[in-house]
């Protein structure tokens, strides 16, 4: 059974705190790696999909990093603000099991 | 543009009830997915289509059906409803086959089975 580890689970910052989470994956089979921003009441959105070991993502102050052959991406935030606020899910797309596996997220909370 | 539009948002079922969950989408995509989230779980994928008239079974398909009639709309029916279908659905598209490119999500319906 192919599983997406998520840690931390939650996390709680201060506002302007910079702050990353990871997430683990199979290091065999690997095709891709999305990360998806998901606010409360909101749909998922996506953030990156990722696809080369070494490949380093960035969009406005999150960026996110790949190692697919130790099986890891982190996600990066420089400088949290508020509207940060919500729960970022990993999903692995793998050559064998033909669908996108997702982690179980992690519930960010950043304070003003 | 509206992307990928769910409804209903909430619903409650009684035990044994049917109903249809709607998803459209206005973004020409060809794949289409249905997801479940449980508390606590990861998204987990229930049915899926790579174009109209093609559906196939994903990880969790027990207790659902689906059917993709157009390019625009993948219905998820349930039959004979029941506390395990519990959960928050998520319907979805992409340009390309899941895990190659972005999905778009719609908001979710989050149902309950009483």
């Amino acid at each position: 059974i192919l599983n997406v580890e998520q840690s931390p689970q939650s996390l709680h910052v201060q506002e302007g705190d910079s702050t990353n989470f990871t997430c683990s994956f199979p290091s065999s089979n690997f095709y891709a790696l999305h990360w998806y921003r998901w606010e409360t009441a909101k749909s998922p959105e996506a953030l990156f999909v990722m696809t080369l070991n070494g490949d380093e993502k960035k969009k406005g102050r999150i960026s996110a990093t790949l190692n697919t052959k130790e099986g890891y991406s982190y996600l990066y935030i420089k400088g949290s603000q508020p509207e940060d606020s919500a729960t970022y899910l990993c999903a692995f797309y793998g050559g064998s099991q033909g669908n996108l596996i997702f982690g179980k997220g992690t519930k960010l909370s950043v304070k003003p | 543009n509206a992307g990928v539009t769910q409804t209903p948002k909430f619903r409650i079922l009684k035990i044994g009830q049917s109903m249809t969950l709607q998803c459209t989408q206005d973004m020409n995509h060809n794949y289409m997915y249905w997801y479940r989230q449980d508390p606590g779980m990861g998204l987990k994928l229930i049915y899926y289509s790579v174009g109209a008239g093609i559906t196939d079974k994903g990880e969790v398909p027990n207790g659902y059906n689906v059917s993709r009639s157009t390019t625009e709309d993948f219905p998820l029916r349930l039959e004979l409803a029941a506390p395990s279908q519990t959960s928050v659905y998520f319907c979805a598209s992409s340009t390309r086959g899941q895990g190659f490119t972005e999905a778009f999500f719609g908001q979710g319906t989050r149902l309950t089975v009483v």
